[in-house]
């Protein structure tokens, strides 16, 4: 079983959609999460962090559900240059390092 | 600008010869990463210098090594490259260990022919 999965899509929508994308993880040490960003072909960069509480920056939330190990992005108001692949990333103090799902594919379309 | 520079962008190599990518940067951190990506899969942790000491991860194969010399420069070796091993490298860097604060580089894209 992969350490975080996501499901690869894609999503293609049309602009100004609503579109969720979730990520499960499966080490329950897990303490840190993010969503990056990575364009075609280019590196990941992080979107935002996700907090216990949930948190907004702008059109996109995220959530975390720690009892289900689950983490979600909503991008509402979907823009042409929302088009992407956005990976769910999690962190362990006890393995030090970030763990990558392998990203979700986002095409938004006029 | 403070950044991560990798070169070469492209980098084609032929089976079996052996290659060199390279990772240099201006922030000054603590830990250098090499990650391996594949088509459609997530960036794969290959090793990591936390200043001079390397940390291999157990799955990554023995034709991969890697060199720190510097503070500055990282550098990705495979011994012999096989087709399987075409990817995107990916080179970050961090302050310290730990969730955040990660920087990376623009990627090489190793094609093996």
């Amino acid at each position: 079983r992969k350490e975080v999965e996501q499901d690869p899509g894609p999503f293609n929508v049309p602009e100004g959609a609503t579109v969720a994308f979730n990520c499960t993880y499966s080490n329950s040490a897990s303490q840190s999460f993010f969503w990056y960003r990575q364009d075609c072909r280019k590196e990941p960069k992080l979107l935002m962090s996700v907090y216990s509480s949930g948190n907004e920056d702008g059109r996109f939330t995220a959530q975390l559900n720690r009892a289900s190990q689950y983490i979600s992005l909503l991008i509402r108001d979907s823009k042409l240059s929302d088009s992407a692949t956005y990976l769910c990333v999690v962190f362990s103090s006890n393995t030090g390092k970030l763990i990558f799902g392998q990203g979700t594919t986002l095409q938004v379309k006029p | 600008d403070a950044m991560v520079i990798q070169n070469p962008r492209y980098q084609v190599t032929q089976f079996g010869k052996p290659v060199t990518l390279s990772c240099s940067q201006t922030l000054n951190h603590n830990v250098m990463y090499w990650y391996q990506q594949k088509s459609s899969q997530a960036p794969k942790l290959l090793f990591h210098y936390y200043d001079k000491d390397f940390n291999n991860e157990a799955d990554t194969p023995d034709n991969f090594q890697s060199r720190r010399p510097n503070t500055s420069f990282c550098f990705l070796d495979i011994r012999s490259p096989g087709l399987g091993d075409a990817a995107m490298y990916l080179c970050a860097t961090s302050r310290d260990i730990g969730p955040g604060g990660y920087t990376f580089g623009s990627g090489t894209r190793l094609t093996v022919v």
